[in-house]
């Protein structure tokens, strides 16, 4: 079946450190890619979305950039800030049906 | 304009017990999904709704969990009888139209369910 990973949480990092979370996929079709940001006592929202091979998404200073070659969506940021502290949720549609990743708690220190 | 609503918020109960979660999409929305999140996991789709119909299902453990969504707006999920298992939040999130791939899904704050 369809299935997202994303690697192990949580990420440490101090203010304005380069940030990359990792994720990969499996699809049995062509799926369109999503990241998802749940911030402290909130609930999940979309952060940027990709629907075709090499679209890179972009939103709030973050990017990730659709790559088939290699079934992946890495999510990056060139300077974090404390207010990105939150859990960051990759996220696949294909046939209408949406596959989410188990998230990766990012933490900034000032 | 109004997000997505979920009510109650905090539900805990014992096993064995019924438990019903309601959920209003924002307006307009065809779309509706419901979502269980373990902790420490991500987002498990339940059901997905388009308008009063069923477009997919196959998560949902039908011996126990139900689901309806009359007339195509808000939704109720049903758990008869709740097990230890059960405990999590449940998500609701409504999009626009059919679940296309530009679709966005904007989600509600979720109910917490603990069950005993």
């Amino acid at each position: 079946g369809d299935s997202v990973t994303q690697m192990e949480g949580p990420v440490t990092l101090s203010e304005e450190a380069f940030l990359t979370i990792n994720c990969t996929y499996t699809a049995t079709g062509y799926p369109s890619l999503f990241w998802y940001v749940q911030y402290p006592g909130e609930g999940l929202q979309l952060l940027l979305k990709a629907t075709k091979a090499d679209d890179k998404g972009s939103n709030k200073g973050f990017e990730a950039t659709y790559r088939k070659e290699t079934t992946s969506f890495h999510l990056e940021k060139g300077s974090v800030q404390v207010s990105d502290s939150a859990v960051y949720f990759c996220a696949l549609l294909v046939r209408y049906i949406p596959t989410f990743g188990r998230g990766t708690s990012l933490i900034v220190h000032p | 304009e109004a997000g997505v609503a979920q009510s109650p918020r905090y539900k805990i109960i014992e096993k064995r017990q019924s438990v019903a979660f309601w959920c209003n999409p924002i307006s307009g929305h065809a779309t509706l999904y419901w979502y269980q999140q373990i902790l420490g996991q991500g987002p498990k789709l339940l059901i997905q709704f388009q308008n009063n119909g069923v477009v997919d299902d196959s998560q949902l453990p039908k011996d126990r969990f139900s689901a309806e969504r009359l007339k195509g707006v808000d939704s109720t999920l049903k758990i008869q009888p709740a097990k230890l298992e059960d405990s999590a939040v449940y998500l609701c999130a409504s999009s626009f139209s059919s679940g296309g791939p530009q679709e966005t899904q904007y989600f509600g704050p979720g109910t917490r369910l603990l069950v005993l």
